[in-house]
């Protein structure tokens, strides 16, 4: 079974601009989580879909946002970028049970 | 509130010695615990669930054990290969959301 895969897997934006994030899921799973991941904050919790709908959410500005599709793949998106939102975004997927599978990080910069 | 604590920070072993890495929590419900690997770059890697205390799971030269306040990974004879950050994470049944350890960083040497 092929892995969870994001894209891009590199970003380099500058500060003020908009980013957006794709992921897609292991077959079969219909649950995408999002985290950001930094050397100070360690993996923090974006948010969580489940057949397109949002399940819930952490403690992010409203400038991050995120989307489910009908087949399941995901995208987030950062508008109005700041130099702090530096890091690896991470997106796990879920089958029913309870485990959570990476994929390999979108590494963003701002400039 | 919600917690995870990992330690030690990071961990230095020389190859064949064995050691235990310490996850503790707090958290309203355990919906399971969770340890990953990750390498330098990479996603973390899944390697067991724990969802009751007493509970344990092997794999290879680790073996993960669950308390009711705390769990750890044991690494027995370890090679440098073992060399990642381990990270631990927890599933809240108030919240339902993954809450993460800062992890342990260790290095095996030759």
């Amino acid at each position: 079974k092929a892995g969870v895969t994001q894209t891009p897997r590199y970003l380099i934006k500058t500060r003020g601009q908009q980013v957006t994030l794709s992921c897609s899921p292991i077959s079969g799973h219909r649950s995408v989580s999002w985290y950001q991941q930094t050397p100070g904050q360690g993996l923090q919790f974006l948010f969580e879909y489940f057949s397109e709908t949002q399940r819930n959410k952490g403690n992010f500005p409203g400038r991050f946002s995120g989307r489910q599709f009908s087949n399941s793949r995901s995208e987030m998106n950062v508008s109005t970028l700041e130099l702090g939102d530096s890091a690896l975004y991470l997106c796990a997927s879920s089958p029913p049970d309870n485990e959570q599978f990476f994929g390999p990080g979108t590494r963003l910069t701002v400039l | 509130e919600d917690q995870v604590t990992q330690s030690p920070e990071a961990l230095r072993l020389q190859e064949g010695e064995s050691s235990s890495l310490n996850c503790s929590y707090t958290v309203s419900g355990l919906r399971g615990l969770f340890w990953y690997r990750q390498d330098p770059g990479k996603g973390p890697e899944f390697l067991f669930t724990l969802y009751s205390a007493g509970e344990e799971k092997e794999k290879e030269r680790l073996k993960a054990t669950l308390t009711k306040k705390e769990s750890f990974l044991h690494i027995t004879a370890p090679k440098p290969e073992d060399s990642a950050t381990y990270l631990c994470a927890v599933r809240s049944g108030g919240t339902d959301k993954l809450i993460f350890g800062t992890g342990t960083r260790l290095q095996v040497f030759p």
